[in-house]
């Protein structure tokens, strides 16, 4: 199975903060790699897919980058809505894994 | 409106049943790929089954023999059959649209989540 490793578990961030977010795949996935944002309470939200690619209604201060084995999520400048957990997931072969989440909290 | 909405969830004791369902709106689930996840109090996001358009499916090491997805075209609804239920088990449970192809390999549309708890 693939394991999905994220860094850091958490972080404290200002508005107007630029901040990144990495996973690290334990072997090679291509570009098979998204990310999602989920709010408490509520449901994961897809952001980013194929590593790089916005998905349609996501702000464009966010962007993944990335391929093989070690990706990046960046959002440009933080905004009020943004403090969130963030999930990457692999999509490159079943079991579909989840890195463990980063918790993107207010400083 | 492309929507999911969940069902079935609620308390069982250790060993029990329980079917979840996922009632599909504005498209078609025998055409997609469709996943349940699912979410244990606190912690993060496990993949946890998937049925694809053409009938196959996959199980997480952890409920495999135990758990069963399945589909019925006429209801447009996708379901998730959980046998043998463990503590372990107890956690919100989503089902998601695997849209695929195209380079685009995501979880797209989300339900708002049914919680199952598993507990004498």
């Amino acid at each position: 199975d693939i394991q999905m490793t994220q860094s850091p578990s958490s972080l404290s961030a200002s508005v107007g903060d630029r901040v990144t977010i990495t996973c690290r795949a334990s072997q090679s996935i291509s570009s098979y790699l998204n990310w999602y944002q989920q709010k408490p309470g509520k449901a994961p939200n897809l952001l980013i897919y194929a590593a790089s690619s916005l998905q349609s209604g996501v702000p464009s201060r966010f962007s993944g980058s990335g391929s093989g084995t070690d990706f990046t999520l960046t959002i440009s400048s933080l905004q009020p809505e943004d403090f969130a957990t963030y999930y990457c997931q692999q999509s490159a072969i079943t079991p579909y894994s989840f890195g463990q989440g980063t918790k993107l909290e207010i400083k | 409106e492309v929507q999911l909405v969940e069902s079935g969830g609620g308390l069982v004791q250790p060993g029990g049943s329980l079917r979840l369902s996922c009632a599909a709106s504005g498209f078609t689930v025998s055409s997609n790929y469709m996943s349940w996840v699912r979410q244990a109090p606190g912690k993060g996001l496990e993949w946890v089954s998937v049925i694809y358009s053409g009938g196959s499916t996959y199980y997480a090491d952890s409920v495999m023999g135990r758990f069963t997805i399945s589909r019925d075209n006429s209801k447009n609804t996708l379901y998730l059959q959980m046998n043998s239920l463990r503590a372990e088990d107890t956690a919100v449970y989503y089902c998601a649209r695997w849209s695929a192809g195209g380079g685009y390999d995501a979880f797209d549309i989300w339900g708002q989540g049914t919680m199952v708890t598993v507990s004498s």
